[in-house]
């Protein structure tokens, strides 16, 4: 089964890090793009980043820009983000999503991780 | 930047009424237009990409059209399982986009 499960979440302070992980299985995580969205409490999704298949080039937000980091494991199928200096506005669930072959749209998606600065 | 606006911001309908939700794009994007429904407390699923093609397993009444920088999801019957908030998203470059979301109720 072709599958996403993000980990790392948590309640952090303002200005604290945290590390989200995303273990892919059920196909060659190697030669998919990958992305981070994220959705606020009772808002719409704001994609965050992205990162291609060899991990050579990525890309982010500009409210994120600067402080949070994309990051791939391909030997051990795991996408990664970093998150740095975090505000009270980062708060949200977030998803890993895989960018489908051909499809380029997100074809497949985590259940989602929640992530709450709060002091 | 690309922005995505949808309209509209919510929606009533029957079931089996025919419902309609655009998208329009602040510039022309081809056809790098997807469609994604959102259920209550669940994961996002992508219904169309390509702005038109409909991804495996999808329900035939769920169509989609449109090119450049007007773009439609049609749900030609609606029915009770439908009840979701549905995003639009141009996907062809960073940054990604995505439109801020209609949610569709039963009436």
């Amino acid at each position: 089964e072709v599958q996403l499960v993000e980990s790392g979440g948590g309640l952090v302070q303002p200005g604290g890090s945290l590390r989200l992980s995303c273990a892919a299985s059920g196909f060659t995580f190697s030669s998919y793009w990958m992305h981070w969205v994220r959705q606020a409490p009772g808002k719409g999704l704001v994609w965050v980043s992205r990162i291609n298949s060899d991990g050579s080039s990525t890309s982010y937000a500009d409210s994120v820009k600067g402080r949070f980091t994309i990051s791939r494991d391909n030997a051990k199928n795991t996408l990664y983000l970093q998150m740095n200096s975090l505000r009270a506005e980062d708060t949200a669930v977030y998803y890993c999503a895989r960018r489908g072959d051909g499809v380029r749209a997100f074809d497949i998606w985590g259940q989602g991780t929640m992530v709450t600065v709060s002091s | 930047d690309i922005q995505m606006t949808q309209s509209p911001s919510s929606l009533s309908a029957s079931v089996g009424d025919r419902v309609t939700i655009t998208c329009r794009a602040s510039q022309g994007i081809s056809n790098y237009l997807a469609w994604y429904q959102q259920k209550p407390g669940k994961v996002p699923k992508l219904l169309i990409y390509a702005a038109s093609t409909l991804q495996s397993g999808v329900p035939s009444r769920f169509s989609g059209s449109g090119s450049g920088t007007d773009f439609t999801l049609t749900i030609s019957s609606l029915q009770p399982e439908d009840v979701a908030t549905y995003y639009c998203q141009k996907y062809n470059s960073a940054p990604i986009t995505f439109g801020q979301g209609t949610r569709l109720e039963i009436k």
